[in-house]
């Protein structure tokens, strides 16, 4: 157990529609990282946020966005959804964003778009 | 443009032997790498990193060697046990980048085989 926690595990939804995804980070993580698994790009970086501000992004769609909250958590929204978003969303934190500091990936969230 | 490529999908091992996992990188900005293991419905666990001013890290059966001038890193597992049977990800990250923003390989799957 990471100590990262992704809920929901498994969302079924249409397109056309909006998800929300929820990331709890580690206890005391400051920074958050939102990563996509799809079976044909492999792991790709989202976005992070670092003490409830953006600090870098990656190559997220328009029609995505992600926010972390004062208690650092973190929200992805996913909106307009098409089937090619079917994916696993991973959501991973660290103590901090100075290099080399472990970065911790919770269990993630399966996202199948029908 | 895949900066990291792991290309070797996958890698079949005996029990007790040395496995050996590599990972080459095209962009000579990396400046720290992360070996990641991931068993099916989990997220990625963090192994072992190593600094790109380093050329050798080690940590109990886990050693990383890395290959500045051939851009080229490389896992080894001593002995090999049922149990690293899973997917392993090379990942990288840029000096110019936020921590935590990685580009992972493909990855390899292991199977270890009594």
């Amino acid at each position: 157990d990471s100590g990262v926690t992704q809920t929901p595990k498994h969302l079924i939804t249409a397109t056309g529609q909006r998800v929300t995804l929820r990331c709890s980070p580690r206890s005391g993580d400051l920074s958050v990282y939102w990563y996509q698994q799809s079976l044909d790009q492999g792991l790709q970086f989202l976005i992070q946020y670092y003490n409830g501000e953006e600090r870098a992004k990656g190559n997220i769609l328009e029609r995505f966005s992600a926010q972390q909250f004062p208690d650092l958590h973190s929200e992805l929204n996913l909106s307009s959804l098409e089937l090619g978003d079917s994916a696993l969303y991973f959501c991973a934190s660290a103590r901090t964003d100075v290099s080399g500091n472990t970065i911790y990936f919770g269990e993630g969230s399966w996202l199948t778009v029908v | 443009d895949q900066q990291v490529k792991q290309n070797s999908p996958s890698l079949s091992v005996q029990e007790g032997r040395i496995s050996i996992l590599n990972c080459d990188y095209t962009n000579s900005m990396f400046d720290y790498f992360l070996w990641y293991k991931k068993y099916p419905a989990e997220g990625p666990t963090f192994l072992i990193s190593i600094s790109s001013i380093k050329d050798k890290n080690e940590d109990g059966r886990f050693t990383v060697f890395l290959n500045k001038s051939a851009k080229h890193l490389s896992l080894h597992i001593v002995p090999s046990q049922p149990g690293d049977s899973a997917v392993y990800f090379c990942a990288a990250s840029l000096a110019t980048d936020s921590w935590g923003k990685l580009q992972f390989g493909a990855g390899t799957q292991v199977v270890v085989t009594p």
